[in-house]
């Protein structure tokens, strides 16, 4: 079975650019998967900021955008704030109505 | 604005069964599909289950096919999970999410929730 993978943490400064990738355990991610992303902090429901490799969800800041990078689908966030401090998932379509998230990322601001 | 509000979660023993719903406002509810994902405690996202708004096609995961069944009542604009043969892997919090657009089936805007727990 296909896993989707996303960096366990990441880190970045204020103020800096930070890339989170999502791929596949075999495979390469293409615009066919329909990447996806969520921001999610603790006990709070998750919140779409990408959907479909790049369109930003509403009310969405441009300081978050979506591509595919190479064999992965990614999530840039530039200007990084404190409060971008969260974890993030993709999603992506397996094909056959399924969708599978990955493990998520925990994004540390420091 | 769109309202999703998901009720029916609580306490069911092992093997037992449990309906949640969702109830939608501020949207043509028909037209969109509708998404349930859950959530165990400490652990990350796990897509369950999806709806289709204009033909009522249904898909689940792998992980309660058979025992999980998504419907869905355009007259009361109100989605369901009707979970049966709960085990304790079933524990968490289930969301339901609205697609962005119409055609799309992936969750994109989302309720807050209802625990279900399976215990004895």
């Amino acid at each position: 079975q296909t896993v989707v993978t996303q960096e366990p943490s990441f880190s970045v400064s204020p103020g800096g650019t930070v890339t989170l990738t999502c791929g596949l355990s075999s495979g390469s991610v293409s615009t066919s998967h329909y990447p996806s992303w969520y921001q999610q902090t603790p006990g709070q429901a998750p919140r779409t900021l990408i959907y479909s490799t790049n369109t930003r969800s509403s009310g969405v800041p441009d300081r978050f955008s979506g591509s595919i990078l190479g064999n992965k689908a990614a999530l840039t966030i530039t200007g990084a704030q404190a409060d971008d401090e969260s974890d993030y998932y993709c999603v992506l379509y397996m094909g056959s109505g399924v969708w599978v998230f990955g493990g998520g990322t925990k994004l540390t601001v420091l | 604005e769109v309202q999703l509000l998901e009720s029916g979660g609580g306490l069911v023993q092992p093997g037992g069964s449990l309906r949640l719903s969702c109830a939608a406002s501020g949207f043509i509810f028909s037209s969109y599909a509708m998404s349930w994902v859950r959530q165990a405690p400490g652990k990350g996202l796990e897509w369950v289950s999806v709806i289709r708004g204009s033909t009522g096609s249904t898909y689940y995961a792998d992980s309660v096919k058979g025992r999980f069944t998504i419907s869905r009542d355009n007259s009361k604009n109100t989605l369901y999970l009707q979970m049966n043969s709960l085990t304790a892997e079933d524990t968490a919090i289930y969301y339901c999410a609205k697609s962005p657009i119409v055609g799309a089936t992936v969750p994109d805007y989302w309720g807050q929730g209802t625990l279900v727990s399976v215990s004895s």
